[in-house]
């Protein structure tokens, strides 16, 4: 079945840029669906940042959407978040998801597990 | 604030039936987009309860189902048990912000 892992580094400086990456194995991006990024502040609810098509075509929040980049690399299996100057407000468990098209309105699943990236000097 | 309008908190005894609610507006629920819900266990990444808006994934139990009325949308959860115990978020998508949406979240407590 469709597995999701993100990986890159789990503290980052403020200022800097976050940068992560979710790894699919179980189905091939080039086949279709959306790919999507959320992250979840400790203790806090969900927020969704951004998604992209196995195309290329990128859809984010607006209000990261200066400071957000979603790429996908099909010849690994992958796509990427890049968040740029981030602060203490960027900490939180970033998730990687699958999303359906849906003409309504798309779903995300299956999830990966989660990875804390902490913003901190 | 959270776009969706979700209560913080929720309980039932074993074996009852819980609802929860999750409000919306014009632009996301009361449109003509779709609601789905997740399940978010202690320390686990979220899990797909419901999708357009009372349809459940393979593997779930038909004790859980989900409604959709106007600007609101409802999960309902009957014959609770223990497992149940969990963070349930609701998720749309909203046109004005042209985005996907979730609610704040609701904090399922089995007594």
């Amino acid at each position: 079945q469709v597995q999701l892992q993100e990986s890159g580094p789990g503290l980052v400086k403020p200022s800097e840029t976050l940068s992560l990456t979710c790894t699919v194995s179980g189905y091939s991006i080039s086949s279709g669906y959306f790919w999507g990024w959320i992250r979840q502040p400790p203790g806090k609810g969900l927020e969704w940042i951004g998604s992209i098509f196995h195309s290329g075509n990128t859809y984010y929040k607006s209000s990261l959407k200066s400071r957000v980049s979603i790429s996908v690399d099909t010849s690994k299996n992958q796509f990427s978040l890049k968040l740029s100057s981030v602060t203490a407000a960027d900490t939180a468990v970033y998730y990687c998801a699958r999303l359906p098209p849906n003409d309504y309105g798309s779903w995300f699943d299956p999830w990966g597990q989660g990875t804390l990236v902490t913003v901190s000097s | 604030q959270s776009v969706l309008t979700q209560p913080p908190s929720v309980s039932g005894a074993p074996g009852q039936r819980v609802t929860i609610s999750c409000t919306g507006s014009s632009s996301n629920i009361g449109a003509v987009y779709d609601v789905h819900w997740y399940q978010q266990l202690p320390g686990t990444a979220p899990k797909l309860l419901i999708y357009k808006n009372n349809n459940r994934p393979s593997g779930v139990p038909d004790r859980f189902s989900g409604s959709k009325s106007g600007t609101s949308a409802s999960l309902a959860i009957s014959g609770l048990q223990a497992e149940d115990e969990a963070d349930y978020y609701c998720q749309s998508y909203d046109s004005r912000l042209s985005g996907s949406v979730f609610g704040g979240g609701t904090k399922l407590t089995v007594l």
